[in-house]
């Protein structure tokens, strides 16, 4: 069965470190990956999205993730965190037009 | 994109009663999914609802608790029956534009936030 697996349930960084959330996904053909974001009272936000191609996407709000088959991961990356940053990130992948979504990692900064 | 807007955004709810919740696109889209998010945890999807036809329903829920209308294109709503405490969660409407190719992407309501008493 397709599923998403996001290890860490909370990451804590400074303010302009880099950042690094990881995700691992089971599917078995080629997966269609997402990352959303939900701030504090807010509904999901796409950051970026993975479909074929090159294995490195570039998102909204300075966010890339790099899509790695042999690892089944697809990571979410930002060079400097900002404050605004701060919130619960998701990873999803595609399963028939329906989103799988992994346990999500709540992200901290540290001003 | 699509812009979706659900209500209520919030309730409070005695146990035992009934809440239908709302979700309206400004599109027309063919699938429109509902998710549970219960406290502290990720999405899961509760059913798939298609206009014309019957919600189709993930393991776990079922139709006489969850029952979804969905009478055309731009709307659909979800009523959590006879409520329990468990049922406190967030319910997030969600739709799908695009083909299933590089265009394809799910934007989400806002939610709503039920707890029941």
């Amino acid at each position: 069965a397709q599923s998403v697996t996001q290890p860490d349930i909370h990451i804590t960084v400074s303010e302009g470190a880099s950042l690094e959330l990881r995700c691992n996904y089971s599917y078995g053909a080629t997966p269609y990956l997402f990352w959303y974001v939900q701030s504090p009272g807010q509904g999901l936000q796409l950051l970026l999205k993975y479909f074929s191609g090159d294995t490195l996407v570039q998102g909204i709000k300075g966010f890339e993730a790099e899509f790695k088959r042999s690892q089944s991961s697809f990571n979410l990356r930002k060079p400097s965190v900002h404050w605004s940053d701060a919130a619960e990130y998701f990873c999803a992948v595609d399963s028939s037009y329906k989103l799988i979504f992994g346990s999500g990692t709540r992200l901290l900064v540290r001003p | 994109s699509a812009v979706i807007s659900q209500k209520p955004s919030r309730d409070i709810c005695q146990r035992g009663t009934s809440l239908t919740i709302q979700c309206q696109v400004d599109s027309q889209v063919t699938m429109m999914f509902w998710y549970r998010q219960q406290p502290g945890q990720s999405l899961t999807l509760i059913a798939t609802a298609n206009q014309g036809s019957e919600a189709t329903y993930e393991s776990g829920f079922v139709i006489d608790k969850f029952p979804i209308s969905r009478p055309n294109l731009t709307f659909s709503t979800l009523t959590v029956s006879n409520m329990s405490p468990e049922d406190s969660s967030i319910y997030l409407c969600s739709v799908e534009e695009g083909n299933g190719g590089m265009n394809t992407e799910a934007f989400f309501g806002q939610g709503t936030r039920l707890t029941v008493v």
